[in-house]
């Protein structure tokens, strides 16, 4: 089974629509990331956890909020989707911060078109 | 503030070698970040380099010169399964679990 899922896989919707993304991990880290990725712009990073009790902004979190429910879970919500939120969204998880440890893992991904 | 330099594209043939630089700016120094990513797949970890000098892997060797700002990944032995995107990536915000990416570097590998 794989360490970070993430679900739905793809999801289509419409303007105005609630939406939500969730992913596990079976990893056992304390952190975890929501990423979107955009042809040409990279990965950028939406939101970041480092415990249940601890959520902070990423570069470009209006328009999303996320839930940490527990250590191995992480949902990021859209709460009234706009076409530029069509994306490919990531999750992604890490150990305690130390140099290489430090590595990313990442979940498949969840494709999102906004219509 | 950082910023990551990495060239759109390149293409090279099955068996050959290829390097991918990256040139970088940032405020504080904490190690860089090579990713490969298949298209529509997830990216996965390949090196990280902290200390200037070449770190060999198996196919993929990974060099940092930190005074030039300027680190490259060495991929030999192209295999056509080797194309794809590879991403630099740097830490930021005092630690090395935030990381910025790069844009990415497309690798198409022909016969």
């Amino acid at each position: 089974d794989a360490d970070v899922t993430q679900t739905p896989r793809n999801r289509i919707t419409k303007t105005g629509k609630r939406i939500m993304l969730e992913c596990s991990q079976t990893k056992g880290h304390d952190r975890m990331y929501w990423y979107r990725q955009d042809p040409g712009l990279g990965l950028q990073l939406i939101y970041y956890s480092f415990d249940v009790k601890d959520i902070n902004k990423g570069e470009i979190s209006d328009g999303y909020s996320v839930s940490r429910q527990a250590q191995a879970k992480f949902s990021l919500s859209l709460e009234s989707a706009i076409p530029n939120q069509t994306a490919l969204y990531f999750c992604a998880t890490s150990d305690e911060g130390r140099g290489s440890t430090d590595t990313q893992y990442f979940g498949p991904g969840t494709r999102l078109t906004v219509l | 503030g950082q910023n990551i330099d990495q060239p759109t594209e390149m293409t090279a043939t099955e068996g050959a070698i290829v390097q991918i630089n990256c040139t970088y700016q940032t405020s504080g120094f904490n190690g860089l970040f090579w990713y490969q990513q298949h298209a529509g797949e997830a990216p996965t970890f390949l090196s990280y380099n902290v200390l200037d000098g070449l770190e060999e892997k198996g196919r993929f060797s990974s060099f940092l010169s930190r005074s030039k700002g300027y680190s490259y990944l060495l991929l030999k032995e192209l295999q056509m399964k080797d194309s794809a995107s590879y991403l630099c990536a740097l830490p930021y915000g005092g630690a090395t679990n935030k990381l910025i990416f790069g844009t990415g570097t497309l690798l198409a590998v022909q016969p």
